[in-house]
Formats: C-alpha cells, structure tokens, sequence
C-alpha cells in the first residue's frame, strides 16, 4: 500500500461532460502530479502540484485543469468531455519538495470511459 | 526531446526462467530511474529507484542496473514465478523544473507454471 487513494474506481460520462477526479496523497507529500494512460501505453504527465501551485505541465490542453488543497487532497478537473479522454489517471505524490530526486508513490487510479 | 523505449513489448517464459527487461532512453541527463509494476487495470507499483549517481540497485530476486553513458537500464528478475506476471514499466526524471516522469511503453511479462 503507498498511502495515496484515488476515487472513483471507474466513471463513464458521455461527450461535452465534465468530471472531477479526486486524490489523496501520504501525509507530508506536497507534491502531486497527475497522469493519463491510454490502454496500451505509459503514463504521460498531465501537470503537478506544489504547495497549492501548478509546478509544471504537460501536453494538454487547457480543459485539464487542477486544484491542490491544504489538507494533502487535489482535483483534476477535466471539461467538455472527448472520446480520446478515456484512460485510466493516475495521481502520485512525492514530497515534501518537489525534488528529481524523490520517489513517487502511485494511487490505484481512476478508469474514466467516455461514451 | 526525451524518449524512452523498451523492448521486448511482451515477454513469455516458462516458471524459473530469469529473464532480463531493457529500458533505453536518448537523453543520458537524467536525475533517476525508477521500474514499476502494473497488474492489469491497477496503479503502479515502484519496484526500485536509481538515483543518476547510482549503477544498481536490488530488492529481493530483483536487480536493476543503469547505464547513464548508453543510455540503457536493465529489470533482472531471478527465478521468475506465476505472480510475477505483469506489466513492467520503466521512467525516468529529465531535467526541468518538475520531478515529471517519462515513461516507456511496458513490457507485459506472463510466467507459464
């Protein structure tokens, strides 16, 4: 167990919808960064979070937006829902700095499936 | 930019077999490299972390080992076993301002018994 819960399990929205998506990172973790990963490939990086500000983003579009809260929880946001959006996203914190050097410990993911 | 392969994509082999994963990358600037482990459908699961400094690192019947100069890390796992059966990534941190990670396309192991 890494101590990082994600919820939902699974979701399924239809086309133009928008999701929230939610995670807990371990106690003392301040970084947090998201991903997506499309059956069959790696993760990509969609953004990061320090200390309640973006710290980095990925190639997406802005319709991926996040939030970071105080309490080690955070949001990814995703609006006007497209087929390509199904994937399992995966958040990982690290921390207490956003250091190269850190180890990134992975939730269990949310399977999002756009009809 | 930075890419990072592995090969073989899907690897078989009969329970007992140690068997030897590739990672290679473009970019030997890289802050680590980290293999993970992902069941189906499942988050990841970090197996083994190695800092740039570093040339190997073990856990249990797994090594991994870096070469930062040709840009290659390998997942040795000894006496492989039916649980071992998975999809075995590999990334690594590169630069920037982010402790971002980049990573391969996996290669999916199956263990026959």
């Amino acid at each position: 167990e890494t101590g990082v819960t994600q919820s939902p399990t699974h979701l399924i929205k239809t086309r133009g919808q928008q999701v929230t998506l939610r995670c807990s990172s371990q106690s003392g973790h301040n970084t947090v960064s998201w991903y997506q990963q499309a059956l069959g490939q790696g993760p990509q990086f969609i953004f990061q979070y320090y200390r309640e500000e973006e710290n980095g983003r990925g190639n997406f579009p802005p319709r991926f937006s996040g939030l970071q809260f105080p309490n080690y929880s955070s949001e990814l946001n995703v609006n006007a829902l497209e087929l390509d959006d199904s994937a399992l996203y995966l958040c990982a914190s690290s921390g207490p700095w956003a250091a190269p050097t850190d180890t990134q410990y992975f939730g269990p993911g949310t399977r999002l499936t756009v009809l | 930019k930075q890419e990072v392969t592995q090969i073989p994509a899907a690897l078989s082999v009969p329970e007992g077999e140690n068997l030897v994963l590739n990672c290679s990358f473009t970019d030997s600037a890289i802050y680590n490299l980290q293999w993970f482990r992902q069941d189906p459908g499942k988050g990841l699961t970090s197996l083994l972390l190695i800092q740039s400094s570093q040339r190997e690192q073990t856990s249990g019947r797994l090594n991994a080992s870096l070469d930062k100069s040709s840009g290659r890390s390998t997942l040795y796992i000894a006496a492989s076993q039916p649980g071992d059966s998975a999809t075995y990534l590999c990334a690594l941190i590169y630069g920037g301002a982010t402790n971002k990670l980049i990573f391969g396309t996996g290669t999916l192991l199956a263990v026959q018994p």
